[in-house]
């Protein structure tokens, strides 16, 4: 069964509008990270933001944050105040803690488009 | 820039030939993980070291091998090579390997092309 589900493949925002990045994850741990990463065209893989399945506020890191629902397991990005250079590939991942194993599982991705 | 480094940025090679990509992590972190990003799979992870040993293992054809070396830095290395390796390569690394919190940071991936 996937692990992580992101259903948008792609989006479009207006510039200096706020933006919803859905994921959705699957897991039977009680401790787990989720974790969004940004992927730029140049390709390299930016950390954004964590929340912890403990986490009891939801995570924010200026203009990103997490609306962490834990019974829908859902862990999504919110992007407020859209920029031009926020277009990029948005990663949504988790990482369980289960016999020593701890690699991340990674959605399919959102490209999102930040329309001038 | 994360701290990781990864060399060469890009790759063109034949099938059946043999590369080997490098890492360095960041200063201080002692796990190194490598992953492939294509078109059709995705991200996968392929395989983790902690301290010069291997932790854990994922999606990592026997073609493919790998070590990290005392001073930390890691070595992928593929072989007979086929035109389906062609992907883009990240090393990731982190201070421990356990904890769900731990934070991977990645470099900036070595893109190879198999011809």
């Amino acid at each position: 069964a996937q692990k992580i589900t992101q259903t948008q493949p792609g989006m479009f925002v207006q510039e200096k509008e706020a933006v919803t990045l859905d994921c959705t994850y699957d897991t039977s741990d009680q401790s787990y990270g989720l974790f969004w990463y940004k992927q730029p065209s140049s390709g390299e893989m930016i950390f954004l933001i964590y929340q912890g399945s403990y986490d009891e506020q939801n995570a924010t890191e200026g203009r990103y944050s997490l609306n962490f629902q834990k019974a829908r397991k859902s862990a999504n990005l919110v992007i407020s105040a859209s920029q031009l250079g926020d277009s990029a590939m948005y990663f949504c991942a988790m990482r369980e803690v289960h016999s020593g194993n701890t690699p991340l599982v990674f959605g399919k991705g959102t490209r999102l488009s930040v329309i001038a | 820039d994360s701290g990781v480094t990864q060399t060469p940025k890009h790759l063109i090679t034949a099938t059946g030939q043999r590369v080997t990509l490098r890492c360095s992590p960041r200063s201080g972190d002692l796990s190194v993980y490598w992953y492939q990003q294509s078109l059709d799979q995705g991200l996968q992870f392929l395989i983790q070291y902690y301290n010069g040993e291997e932790r854990a293992k994922g999606n990592i054809l026997e073609r493919f091998s790998a070590q990290q070396f005392p001073d930390l830095h890691s070595e992928l290395n593929l072989s007979s090579l086929e035109l389906g390796d062609s992907a883009l390569y990240f090393c990731a690394s982190s201070v421990e390997s356990s904890g769900v919190e731990e934070t991977q940071y990645f470099g900036p991936g070595t893109r190879l092309l198999v011809l």
